[in-house]
């Protein structure tokens, strides 16, 4: 059984370009997290999805970010026109939700966003 | 604000030493409360988690020690080693099955 996968592991952009990171949560999960890690800071919640639906987005910014996570596909988080503060490690985190196992939240290995 | 707030942010035991750290929160409603454990460059990953219903979890070396009417829980790590040496999170889940993280605590053990 596949962990959690992330891609791209490491991505470079310049200011004012497009992220796009990609999530798959692991088989079975249908409960998608997205958090963003500084150098020497904790987790910040981003973002909480199920399929086809955003359950809690209040710790994404108003603008420039988005996410979604489509029936079928991977979980996408987009940042538009991206300024040097974007830089991070954007971590991704499944779970099978409450209806099933502990409700431990998978990680995945993070990407890595440098904006130049 | 800070749904859980964890302490100390860095943490350097010796070798064999007992490692703690300790986290709060405030909301009542959390049901869940793992620990996760960081690599550099690595994803977090689940340590040990404990429900509030129990006031201790041991798993090897590394227990939950916690307290509901304080609203307290604590990781201890007995006879640290250095490769234990990684940032540790707590973390609590929420109604709605959102989770909440500490900010975290870079654990070093010495050799």
């Amino acid at each position: 059984n596949a962990g959690v996968m992330q891609n791209p592991r490491h991505l470079v952009r310049r200011r004012g370009q497009e992220a796009r990171l990609r999530c798959s949560p692991m088989k079975g999960h249908s409960h998608v997290y997205w958090y963003r890690q500084l150098p020497e800071e904790g987790l910040k919640f981003m973002v909480y999805l199920q399929k086809e639906n955003i359950i809690d987005e209040s710790g994404m910014p108003k603008e420039r970010f988005s996410a979604e996570f489509p029936k079928e596909g991977p979980s996408i988080l987009r940042i538009q026109q991206v300024v040097r503060g974007d830089s991070a490690a954007y971590f991704c985190a499944s779970s099978p939700g409450l209806a099933g196992g502990t409700g431990e939240l998978f990680f995945g290995e993070g990407s890595r966003l440098t904006v130049l | 604000q800070q749904q859980v707030k964890q302490s100390p942010q860095s943490l350097i035991v010796q070798k064999g030493g007992i490692s703690i750290i300790n986290c709060a929160y405030e909301n009542t409603a959390f049901d869940y409360f793992p620990w996760y454990q960081q690599f550099p460059g690595k994803g977090p990953a689940l340590l040990i988690a404990i429900r509030p219903d129990v006031s201790e979890k041991k798993e090897g070396r590394f227990t939950i020690s916690f307290n509901k009417s304080a609203k307290q829980f604590s990781l201890h790590i007995m006879d640290s080693q250095p490769g234990d040496s990684a940032t540790y999170f707590c973390a609590a889940r929420g109604t709605g099955n959102q989770f909440y993280f500490g900010t975290g605590t870079s654990l070093t053990v010495i050799p």
